[in-house]
């Protein structure tokens, strides 16, 4: 079956750096890539939609500016949280849909973050 | 908007049935994805409806109804791994492509 990938798998950081979270369509390309974040308890939210080769669309109430989202390839899409802060400490998923099938989006196996 | 509803928590008894509803009011919709979600793991697919009735596969089968958006998801021969959080999703169409928005997840804790 399709597999996405997700580095790092968790990461500790102070507050005031930046985090680089990658994620990657293993065996299938991805023309769409869709970032996610958990908090405890409670369910995956939507925060982007990425689209290969131009701008990602943010979900109401998720800073563009904070969360910032490339997507190069049709096998990578990053997010970037810039300038974390310890509100920022969550369980980030990403998925990724196979330009070529409709339907099931792959899940990748989630990074948590940790903002001290 | 969009509002996906299902129960916080549940209990069932290992070896036991259980169902777990999920009801929707939503614009664009394509079908009804099921999801089991360990602690600290991401979601692994269980389902996907689309027509409405009744799919079986193994100890899981999932419901859809269109007409009253309404789904479950039934498990059978209730085992301890079980216990995990399903989330019902609905795969949607708008303007820029297709999304899925998630319910708040249930809860599942199998006793034994």
């Amino acid at each position: 079956g399709a597999v996405v990938s997700q580095h790092p798998s968790w990461v500790i950081c102070k507050s005031g750096t930046s985090v680089k979270i990658e994620c990657r369509s293993l065996d299938f390309q991805a023309t769409t890539m869709f970032w996610y974040r958990q908090f405890p308890k409670q369910s995956l939210m939507l925060m982007a939609t990425s689209n290969e080769g131009s701008k990602a669309t943010y979900e109401q109430g998720v800073e563009k500016d904070k969360f910032l989202i490339n997507h190069a390839s049709l096998t990578l899409s990053t997010l970037t949280v810039t300038s974390a802060h310890p509100e920022d400490s969550s369980f980030y998923i990403c998925s990724a849909r196979d330009s070529y099938t409709a339907g099931e989006q792959f899940f990748g196996p989630g990074t948590r973050l940790t903002v001290l | 908007g969009q509002n996906i509803d299902q129960p916080t928590e549940m209990t069932a008894t290992e070896g036991a049935i259980v169902q777990i509803n999920c009801t929707y009011q939503t614009s664009g919709f394509n079908g009804l994805f099921w999801y089991q979600q360990h602690a600290g793991e991401a979601p692994t697919f269980l389902s996907y409806n689309v027509l409405d009735g009744l799919e079986e596969k193994g100890r899981f089968s999932s419901f859809l109804s269109r007409s009253k958006g309404y789904s479950y998801l039934l498990l059978k021969e209730l085992q301890m791994k079980d216990s995990a959080s399903y989330l019902c999703a609905a795969f949607l169409s708008y303007n820029a492509g297709n999304m899925l928005t998630f319910g708040g997840g249930t809860r599942l804790m199998v006793k034994p």
